[in-house]
């Protein structure tokens, strides 16, 4: 019972590469989510998806781009990767969302990148 | 911008102790939810508490909830080393996604 598969775990980008994160899910949930994690800035919300083939912009979206072609897949790009993107990326998922819904989401591992 | 705000931002106490965290919040909610995470892992949800309840257990875990100082607090009893960990307050945002605040970072010693 995987849950919520975060790939790679760790890397390392130039200035101006590119690189796509993926992240994937086995609980048939239809929300999935990409945060990003700095000291001392808690989470925040980069892109959201509320199924398959949607995704929305959140609170920090500039710079990024995703994809949500299968249910299970979220994938997260940078286009022309910036040193500000160095960070720690976590993907979640959640089973309901909305109006009076719980939303208690699964994160994943979360995947730690370096942009030098 | 973040909608919670946990308080303190650290907290060090020994084994056998209680824990209390704090979260405030700006807007009217429909439920919030607390979040553990420890180092170098994923976030892990903890409990949630609907707008219209004023307090919740699980285990050694107590939630309350008063939505007209629109504040939560987090009690951990008994706290173990294990509990370790930052724990985040996560509220609605946007239609479909949480808010959540910077966390509080709970050391446990033996």
């Amino acid at each position: 019972n995987a849950g919520v598969t975060q790939t790679p775990k760790f890397r390392v980008l130039k200035t101006g590469q590119s690189m796509t994160l993926l992240c994937a899910q086995d609980m048939n949930h239809e929300y999935m989510y990409w945060y990003r994690q700095d000291p001392g800035m808690g989470l925040r919300l980069i892109h959201y998806s509320v199924g398959e083939g949607t995704t929305a912009k959140g609170e920090v979206p500039d710079g990024y781009n995703v994809s949500r072609l299968k249910k299970q897949n979220f994938l997260l790009g940078l286009e022309s990767a910036a040193p500000s993107q160095t960070s720690v990326y976590f993907c979640a998922s959640s089973y309901s969302a909305g109006f009076s819904a719980k939303n208690i989401q699964y994160f994943g591992a979360g995947t730690r990148l370096s942009v030098l | 911008s973040q909608q919670g705000e946990e308080d303190p931002q650290a907290l060090s106490i020994q084994e056998g102790e209680n824990a209390t965290m704090n979260c405030s919040y700006k807007t009217s909610i429909n439920n919030l939810q607390w979040y553990r995470q420890n180092s170098g892992r994923g976030l892990v949800h903890l409990i949630l508490i609907r707008s219209n309840e004023r307090e919740k257990h699980s285990g050694r875990l107590r939630v309350t909830l008063d939505t007209s100082k629109k504040s939560s607090s987090l009690l951990i009893t008994a706290s173990r080393a294990a509990d370790t960990a930052s724990y985040f307050c996560a509220t609605d945002f946007y239609r479909y996604a949480l808010n959540f605040g910077k966390g509080t970072s709970l050391l446990v010693t033996p």
